[in-house]
């Protein structure tokens, strides 16, 4: 396992398309979070999941924003209807373990989205 | 809620000088801090961390941070730049109290390295 493996690195798609983002986090990482990066800024929490289970989605930018982990290892990130704010850096991380503080998070590489 | 500034967007120094990126946080309860770098068109890698063991952390590439809780700051040096420094970085903070569960990351510093 060579890391946190994000597919596709580059998506480009028209306004109104829906737009699906993959998260393949280290196998043993139990927790799995995203993220998203705009230019110039750091970046901003979207949802987490503990194995399968969302513990936190009130972040979710609006209700075209959807996450999965239905099995606990992989997940992906729908947007809906994008939107040309949409365009940024989607970003995964994953961490083993109950603290982000104790075992830190590893981060993919991220999934660069534009929307023309 | 916990949050973290970085003073300077951009900081620029020769080759071979001291490396200063500042980062002070909010918070009453002093959390877990981190500071990630980012290479263009990368994710983030883990610098160091800090969850209250010694106030002085060492992490990857010759960098180091010292946690002061009197100045709520975390600063990150480098004694020497190389030109591989040049990178954005950034300082995260989570929040102890309650598990700890996300960060909160600054707006970054680009670094730049003058040959």
């Amino acid at each position: 396992d060579t890391g946190v493996s994000q597919d596709p690195r580059h998506k480009i798609t028209k306004r109104g398309q829906n737009v699906t983002f993959r998260c393949d986090p280290i196998s043993e990482h139990n927790r799995l979070y995203w993220y998203r990066q705009t230019l110039g800024q750091g970046p901003e929490f979207l949802t987490y999941f503990q194995n399968e289970a969302q513990l936190e989605k009130s972040r979710l930018l609006s209700d075209r924003f959807s996450a999965e982990r239905p099995k606990g290892s992989f997940s992906t990130l729908e947007i809906q209807r994008t939107e040309q704010g949409d365009s940024a850096m989607y970003l995964c991380a994953s961490s083993l373990g109950r603290t982000v503080g104790v075992y830190g998070y590893t981060f993919g590489s991220g999934t660069r989205l534009t929307v023309v | 809620a916990q949050s973290v500034t970085q003073l300077g967007s951009h900081v620029s120094v020769s080759e071979g000088a001291l490396v200063l990126l500042r980062c002070n946080y909010s918070s009453s309860v002093p959390p877990y801090l981190f500071w990630y770098v980012q290479y263009p068109n990368q994710g983030l890698q883990l610098l160091l961390k800090y969850t209250s063991a010694a106030t002085l952390v060492k992490g990857i590439n010759g960098f180091e941070a010292e946690f002061k809780k009197s100045e709520t700051s975390f600063h990150l040096t480098k004694p020497s730049a190389h030109m591989s420094d040049a990178a954005e970085y950034f300082c995260a903070v989570s929040d102890r109290q309650t598990g700890a569960n996300n960060l909160f990351f600054g707006t970054g510093t680009r670094l730049t390295v003058i040959p």
